[in-house]
């Protein structure tokens, strides 16, 4: 069974600039979440995806953007990129709804200058 | 809508000394309720999770929560602190239908030699 995986690990960007964060999800699992976790805090929801589409969605502007493929993987896009966006972006897979658990990635720290 | 307090953002215990790290929850509805820790620069691991069978639940490397509804508590103990257990700890509820973990702000374990 394998776990979540990301990439990639780090990454430093201008802001400005747009990024394109990947991941894949568990074995299994058919839903996709991702998280941003600022420094010294807890992670906050960006959204959820189910079938392909948003499943919900967090208190985040319309440059975060997602897409899930076929196979249950899943990108987070970010536009014009802004200094507080630098953080551990992480990603989560699960069956839907995730009551079971769901199960993290070792995620991607995105620093922007 | 759900929250998570952790009590105490940084809790410092002795090798071989009781660990008690505090969450308190709100929610409506039943909840679902979740123990993550984090090591420096890695995602989040499971610990252990309530999701309305036994009250009392047990967890991975000797870590066990209770669920007081009375209390909307939901605190982690282990008996026996081990300097392998020196991490941030995260509280995080969910419920049935919705599609994210509301975390708290985390908890800074450090074991003393």
């Amino acid at each position: 069974e394998t776990g979540v995986t990301q990439s990639p690990t780090h990454l430093i960007k201008t802001r400005g600039q747009q990024v394109t964060l990947r991941c894949s999800s568990q074995s299994g699992h058919n839903t996709v979440s991702w998280y941003q976790q600022a420094l010294g805090q807890g992670p906050q929801f960006i959204f959820q995806y189910y079938r392909e589409e948003e499943n919900g969605r967090g208190n985040f502007p319309p440059r975060f953007s997602g897409l899930q493929f076929p196979n249950y993987s899943s990108e987070l896009n970010v536009n014009a990129l802004e200094l507080d966006d630098s953080a551990l972006y992480l990603c989560a897979s699960s069956l839907r709804q995730g009551v079971a658990g769901y199960t993290f990635g070792s995620g991607t720290r995105l620093t922007v200058v | 809508a759900q929250s998570v307090t952790q009590l105490g953002s940084h809790v410092s215990v002795s090798e071989g000394a009781l660990v008690l790290l505090r969450c308190n929850y709100s929610s409506s509805v039943p909840p679902y309720l979740f123990w993550y820790v984090q090591y420096p620069n890695q995602g989040l691991q499971l610990l252990l999770k309530y999701t309305s069978a036994a009250t009392l639940v047990k967890g991975i490397n000797g870590f066990e929560a209770e669920f007081k509804k009375s209390e909307t508590s939901f605190h982690l103990t282990k008996p026996s602190a081990h300097m392998s257990d020196a991490a941030e700890y995260f509280c995080a509820v969910t419920i049935q239908g919705a599609q994210k973990l509301v975390f708290g702000q985390g908890t800074r374990l450090t074991i003393n030699p």
